[in-house]
C-alpha cells in the first residue's frame, strides 16, 4: 500500500532553515509527481510546491518562492523541501502528497501524516 | 492565480440528512477539480476527483458535479462519520488553490 512519511520538522528561529524529507513507498516513486501542501494551526490547506516525476519542471506558492526547494531523489524514493528564510507565518503542518499522473493536472491521491514546522523565537 | 470561493464554511446538519457544498472559481477550470475531507489531525482524504469521478472505496453516498466554474460536493444521508470539513481544489494551473474549508458539524 502507498506510505507517505515525512520528517524534519521542528522548531526553528525565524530566519533558520529546515529540511524536510518524505520517504515514498507502495508504489514507483520515479513515475509521479509529487508535492508539499501546508496548513497553518486552525486554517485551511495551502499548496506550496510541485515537482515532476523526473525533476524536470517545479513549481511554487508565491508565497515561498525563492526562498523554498523542491528536490526529489529517485534513487531513495524520497522527496524533500528545504526551507530558508523562515518566517513566523510558515508555522504548519507540512504534508506531501502523491500526484496521480507523472505530471501537472493530477489531484492528491495519498498524503502523509504531516510533519510540524514552528518558527518561533 | 485561480480564486476559489467555497461556501458555507460552516453547516449544521443531522445524521440521515442531505447536505451540498459549493465551489465557485474566479475563472474556468474545466473539471480539474477534486474535494477532500480532513477529520481533527488527520492528513485530507481525497473524495472526488475530476469533479464528478468518487475515489476508490469511498462511498456512494458523495458524489460531485459540475464544470467550468461552479461546483457541488453533495453527500446524501449524512452518517456520523461524515462530521468532518471538506475542501474543494483546483488542479488546472499552477498555483493549485484550495477553497477555504466547510465544516460539517452535528447539529
Amino acid at each position: 500500500q502507498v506510505q507517505l512519511v515525512e520528517s524534519g520538522g521542528g522548531v526553528v528561529q525565524p530566519g533558520g532553515s529546515l529540511r524536510l524529507s518524505c520517504a515514498a513507498s507502495g508504489f514507483t516513486f520515479s513515475s509521479y509527481g509529487m508535492h508539499w501542501v501546508r496548513q497553518a494551526p486552525g486554517k485551511g490547506l495551502e499548496w506550496v510546491a510541485f515537482i515532476r516525476y523526473d525533476g524536470s519542471n517545479k513549481y511554487y506558492a508565491d508565497s515561498v518562492k525563492g526562498r523554498f526547494t523542491i528536490s526529489r531523489d529517485n534513487s531513495k524514493n524520497t522527496l524533500y523541501l528545504q526551507m530558508n528564510s523562515l518566517r513566523a507565518e510558515d508555522t504548519a503542518v507540512y504534508y506531501c502528497a502523491k500526484g496521480a499522473d507523472y505530471g501537472g493536472n493530477s489531484y492528491f491521491d495519498y498524503w502523509g501524516q504531516g510533519t510540524l514546522v514552528t518558527v518561533s523565537s | 492565480a485561480i480564486w476559489m470561493t467555497q461556501s458555507p464554511s460552516l453547516l449544521s446538519a443531522s445524521t440521515g440528512d442531505r447536505v451540498t457544498i459549493s465551489c465557485r472559481m474566479s475563472q474556468g477550470i474545466s473539471s480539474y477539480l477534486a474535494w477532500y475531507q480532513q477529520k481533527p489531525g488527520k492528513a485530507p482524504e481525497l473524495l472526488i476527483y475530476a469533479a464528478s469521478t468518487l475515489q476508490s472505496g469511498v462511498p456512494s453516498r458523495f458524489s460531485g458535479s459540475g464544470s467550468g466554474t461552479d461546483f457541488t460536493l453533495t453527500i446524501s444521508c449524512l452518517q456520523s462519520e461524515d462530521f468532518a470539513t471538506y475542501y474543494c481544489q483546483q488542479y488546472y494551473s499552477f498555483p493549485y488553490t484550495f477553497g477555504q474549508g466547510t465544516k460539517l458539524e452535528i447539529k
